[in-house]
Order: C-alpha cells, then structure tokens, then sequence
C-alpha cells in the first residue's frame, strides 16, 4: 500500500459509544495531523505530531483524544461525543513539516 | 475570522475554456500558498504550489498567479477537461521557521468546479 489510509472510512455511533478512528502512512513522513471537515466550513486542523510527540492542540474538546504510538500510525479515540462532531475526519502526514501534506480519504463520522 | 477565502463557492466553465479559482487571504504572515483538488469519497490532492518570492507557478495545463499587495491567488486550468471537475481547495501556510508548530495549513471553504461537455 502507499500513500495515507485511514479506516474506517464510515462510521455511526451514540453518544456514549467509544470508538477510534485510524490512519496509516507509508511515505516515511515524520509529522501527522487530524483534520475535521464540517459542512460547508474549511478544514480545520485538530493535532499535530512529530516524531510521536503532540507539537499542536488546537483547542480540541477532549473528548478527541488522539495517540501516535509510531511514526507511522496515528488514532483518534472518540468517547461521548455530541451530533455537531459529525464530520469528515481527515489524516495528513508530511515530511519534516515542509509541504505539501499528503491526505488519506478520510473517515465520515455520524453521531446519533 | 477566516483568513482564506474563497468566495465562490461554485463555477461551472465549458469544456476547453480556461477555468479560473480565485482566493483572498487576510494573514501577510502567509508565505506559502497550495491549491488542493478533492473528488467526492477521497481526500484533498495536491495539485500545485507557490511561495511568496514568485508572482507565478505553472505546472501542466495548471498556474497559480500570486498578488501579494492584493492578498490574492487565483488557480487557471487551460484548456479545462472533465476530469477537472472537483472540489478545489485553497490553503495558506505560515514560514517553516523552525521547529514543528509553524506549518499549519489554513483552508479556504472550497470551490466546486464543473466542466461542462
């Protein structure tokens, strides 16, 4: 496989479910983000991480909470989250933080 | 405050005419420009780039024209095809001073553009 791959790419849950969403890179990027994209808003930048370590939170509820275990995996785990955090939830890694980055195709989150 | 916009949030050009996106920005601290192309079920693609030491980037049937005292980008495809049908966004980024924090991408919201047959 190449490129950026997240799963699942759909996801349904509750309120009160926990679930994770997953992303893998295989470009050998060093720096890792989660996106949301909303309805007819820009994407807006959640985390960042290089080199494993979380560089930048950008005023994230947390009931996001992300974990980079390797360079080359990231996770969200979700846990209690609200109807207004439906949205298309996208991965990006890039190389040193120079750009471009590179985006996996997402996963669409639904909450009930 | 968006500080990247793109105002029109749809565009639809005849099949071998020149399809032209445009984007405003607000942050003069922006010194990198990127234009993202991203089809329905997949992420954003890059597509092209420009830093803001040059007014021009050409890349194909694609150019980004830079105007830095207007705060403005606009993406020309020539001739357009079908296949450029997309959701083409606009993004700025701060300079890579130093250490990870300064490479945040801002986005616009997006133009759909339609080639038409």
């Amino acid at each position: 496989e190449t490129g950026v791959t997240q799963t699942p790419r759909h996801l349904v849950m509750g309120m009160t479910n926990k679930k994770s969403l997953k992303c893998e890179q295989h470009l050998g990027h060093n720096a890792m983000y989660w996106y949301k994209q909303s309805a007819k808003k820009p994407l807006e930048l959640m985390f960042v991480y290089s080199l494993e370590e979380r560089v930048e939170n950008n005023s994230v509820p947390s009931r996001f909470s992300p974990e980079c275990p390797n360079s080359s995996h990231l996770f969200l785990h979700l846990h209690t989250l609200q109807p207004e955090d439906s949205a298309l939830y996208l991965c990006a890694s890039s190389q040193d933080g120079v750009q471009p980055q590179h985006f996996g195709d997402g996963t669409r989150l639904s909450i009930l | 405050d968006q500080q990247v916009k793109q105002n029109s949030p749809s565009l639809s050009v005849q099949e071998g005419r020149i399809s032209i996106l445009n984007c405003d920005y607000t942050n003069s601290m922006f010194d990198y420009f990127l234009w993202y192309k991203k089809y329905p079920a997949e992420g954003p693609t890059f597509l092209i780039s420009i830093s803001s030491i040059k007014d021009k980037n050409e890349d194909g049937r694609f150019t980004v024209f830079l105007n830095k005292s207007a705060k403005h980008l606009s993406l020309h495809i020539v001739p357009s095809q079908p296949g450029d049908s997309a959701v083409y966004f606009c993004a700025a980024s701060p300079p890579l001073i130093s250490n990870f924090g300064n490479e945040k991408l801002t986005f616009g919201t997006g133009t759909r553009l339609t080639i038409i047959p």
